[in-house]
């Protein structure tokens, strides 16, 4: 079935400094989607992306869409505090409407 | 603006006692999600619901019934609860496609003794 898969599983920055998470899926997704969840806190719906190659931002937050549609990327402009938590990624299934959600990147920020 | 909402928020119970989860939101979503987080395992689907007396199992469904009588709710039930179902739960509800945000409710910190 459908997987999807996100690397790194924990990323631990330095304040100020840059990351990159990304995510994989084995199939070819029509949008993909991404969600943040602070530390004991629920997944709240950050953006989606829907065309081949799309890229959005939100402040220091870049979204990428690859060219196939099979991985999508976020990357984190001068870390801050705020922006520790753990970042989801998720893909319609081809079949019916659910989603599938990667593991999950835990961000952690060292001040 | 109550959006989805969960209860109770936190529950301890005992092996073998049934315990029932109450998801409810006022968008008049269509779709309707119960997940469970595991340290190392993200999110994961237990049941999902398209409308009012209709669901589907999701990836692990065993041990838990749900049912959807009116659109705005979507309790889930563990018959008989396990230690293993110690969890957080989240309930989520979508307006209907794909491509639509999913919202989460705020969870359920569930303890099976």
């Amino acid at each position: 079935g459908q997987q999807v898969m996100q690397i790194p599983q924990y990323q631990h920055v330095q304040e100020g400094e840059d990351f990159t998470t990304y995510c994989n899926s084995s199939t070819t997704l029509s949008n993909i989607q991404w969600y943040k969840q602070r530390p004991g806190g629920h997944p709240v719906f950050l953006i989606q992306l829907v065309k081949s190659g799309e890229v959005k931002k939100q402040k220091r937050l870049t979204f990428q869409f690859g060219e196939a549609k099979k991985n999508s990327s976020l990357h984190i402009t001068a870390t801050q505090t705020t922006d520790v938590g753990t970042y989801f990624c998720a893909g319609p299934k081809a079949a019916g409407n659910k989603l599938t959600f990667g593991g999950g990147t835990r961000v952690l920020v060292k001040p | 603006d109550a959006g989805i909402t969960q209860s109770p928020r936190y529950k301890i119970t005992e092996t073998g006692r049934q315990v029932t989860l109450m998801c409810h939101q006022t968008w008049s979503h269509s779709y309707m999600f119960w997940y469970r987080q595991d340290l190392g395992h993200g999110l994961r689907l237990i049941y999902y619901s398209a409308a009012a007396d209709i669901t589907d199992k999701g990836e692990v469904p065993d041990g838990y019934v749900v049912s959807r009588s009116k659109t705005e709710n979507f309790p889930l039930t563990l018959e008989s609860a396990t230690r293993s179902q110690t969890s957080v739960y989240f309930c989520a509800s979508r307006l209907s496609g794909r491509q639509e945000t999913q919202y989460f409710g705020p969870g359920t910190r569930l303890l099976v003794l």
